[in-house]
């Protein structure tokens, strides 16, 4: 079974509608991030947490919000989505004792189209 | 301007070429990643490095800390090494990354 699941992998939805993406992990890592994928641009940043009671905003956080029910579960809402929003949509966990590397472990993605 | 900078963006070979993705970063930083997108979208960390060079098979990772600068090389190619590459660092006194762009790599049979 994968370590770092998404949900759903793939959402069409239209605009001014409420999304959840769920991401959910069994690696036991404190940290959990979501990034937002466009073609040309790169990983971007939405949101962070290094753990249940630390969130903190990334580069791009305007529009979406995030809930951290457990240390395993990180859930990224668009409240009303628009379509500059369509993107490919990435979970990633890491554990703090790596160290210096920080690597990060990615879940599979979630395509998100707003209409 | 980007803290991190690949090239080329695309690169088409034919089997059996070597191949080489440059990295280069106007930051201080603690290590550098590389990681490789398939086509299905999933993403999987290649490399972690701070200094030097690491060997996995056919792909070899340097780095070169003066210059701000990183290689990914790929020796005998093959179809599927097609994919994206994506260079990533962690910013000095940072726990997050910084990503590049990405390098489109397609190698032909």
């Amino acid at each position: 079974d994968a370590d770092v699941t998404q949900t759903p992998r793939n959402r069409i939805t239209k605009t001014g509608k409420r999304i959840m993406l769920e991401c959910s992990q069994t690696k036991g890592h404190d940290r959990m991030y979501w990034y937002r994928q466009d073609p040309g641009l790169g990983l971007r940043l939405i949101y962070y947490s290094f753990d249940v009671k630390d969130i903190n905003k990334g580069e791009i956080s305007d529009g979406y919000s995030v809930s951290r029910q457990a240390q395993a579960k990180f859930s990224l809402s668009l409240e009303s989505a628009i379509p500059n929003q369509t993107a490919l949509y990435f979970c990633a966990t890491s554990d703090p004792s790596g160290g210096k590397y920080n690597e990060q472990f990615f879940g599979p993605g979630t395509r998100l189209t707003v209409l | 301007k980007n803290e991190v900078e690949q090239s080329p963006q695309n690169l088409t070979a034919q089997e059996g070429e070597f191949i080489t993705i440059n990295c280069s970063y106007s930051v201080g930083i603690s290590a550098l990643h590389w990681l490789q997108q398939h086509p299905g979208g999933g993403i999987v960390s290649l490399f972690m490095l701070s200094s030097g060079k690491k060997k996995h098979g056919r792909l070899i990772a340097t780095i070169n800390i003066q210059e701000k600068h990183s290689s990914l090389h790929i020796t005998a190619s093959h179809p599927r090494d097609s994919a994206v590459y994506i260079c990533a660092v962690n910013k000095e006194g940072a726990q997050k990354l910084v990503f590049g762009q990405g390098t489109r790599l397609t190698i032909n049979p």
